[in-house]
């Protein structure tokens, strides 16, 4: 069974601009979710999504916001992007129940300039 | 608020020993745990978790066990391979929002020749 997927893997952006991210999470898995991972606050819950729906939000700006396909591909987006946003975006895909564990893709390595 | 700590950053363990790592996590109601290993520019990888309902899991070379009462786990590696050198990242989450994981800053852990 292939693993999760997320493309692209490197990304270089500029200051102001808007990114998307997209994330292809295991055949089967119904949830997806999003983290970020910098040296300074390690790695952080961004939001996840079961079924096309939102079921949590982490603390982060409205900048970050996601979606989530009725395939449950997933998608992040970053608006006008500030330097505080460079980081590793891991997703990780999971059945959707109650516990359980993820699994998480290679990650996007973002780098705004 | 850190709610899950790993207080050492670093490990050094020589082949063949046992390696322990550890974890605190302060809210009550964390009922699921996990542990993950990371090697640079790669994801997450889901090695074991528990269940706050049980004390110990064994997966092969690895064990976790979870005192509630400490609000400690610890991940035991025996024997040590050179292959586990890489970061650990314990993880823990509530019931009420079981798919929002939250990681400790990670353990280094150098298993030497």
């Amino acid at each position: 069974k292939a693993g999760v997927t997320q493309t692209p893997r490197y990304l270089i952006k500029t200051r102001g601009q808007q990114v998307t991210l997209s994330c292809s999470p295991i055949s089967g898995h119904r949830s997806v979710s999003w983290y970020q991972q910098t040296p300074g606050q390690g790695l952080q819950f961004l939001f996840e999504y079961f079924s096309e729906t939102q079921r949590n939000k982490g603390n982060f700006p409205g900048r970050f916001s996601g979606r989530q396909f009725s395939n449950s591909r997933s998608e992040m987006n970053v608006s006008t992007l500030e330097l505080g946003d460079s980081a590793l975006y891991l997703c990780a895909s999971s059945l959707g129940g109650q516990g359980g564990e993820q699994y998480f893709g290679p990650g996007t390595r973002l780098t705004v300039t | 608020d850190q709610q899950v700590k790993q207080n050492s950053p670093s490990l050094s363990v020589q082949e063949g020993r046992i390696s322990i790592l550890n974890c605190d996590y302060t809210n009550s109601m964390f009922d699921y745990f996990l542990w993950y290993k990371k090697y640079p520019a790669e994801g997450p990888t889901f090695l074991i978790s528990i269940s706050s309902i049980k004390d110990k899991n064994e997966d092969g070379r690895f064990t976790v066990f979870l005192n509630k009462s400490a609000k400690h786990l610890s991940l035991h590696i025996v024997p040590s391979q050179p292959g586990d050198s890489a970061v650990y990242f314990c993880a823990a989450s509530a019931l009420d929002s079981s798919y929002k994981l939250i990681f400790g800053s990670g353990t280094r852990l150098l298993v030497r020749p």
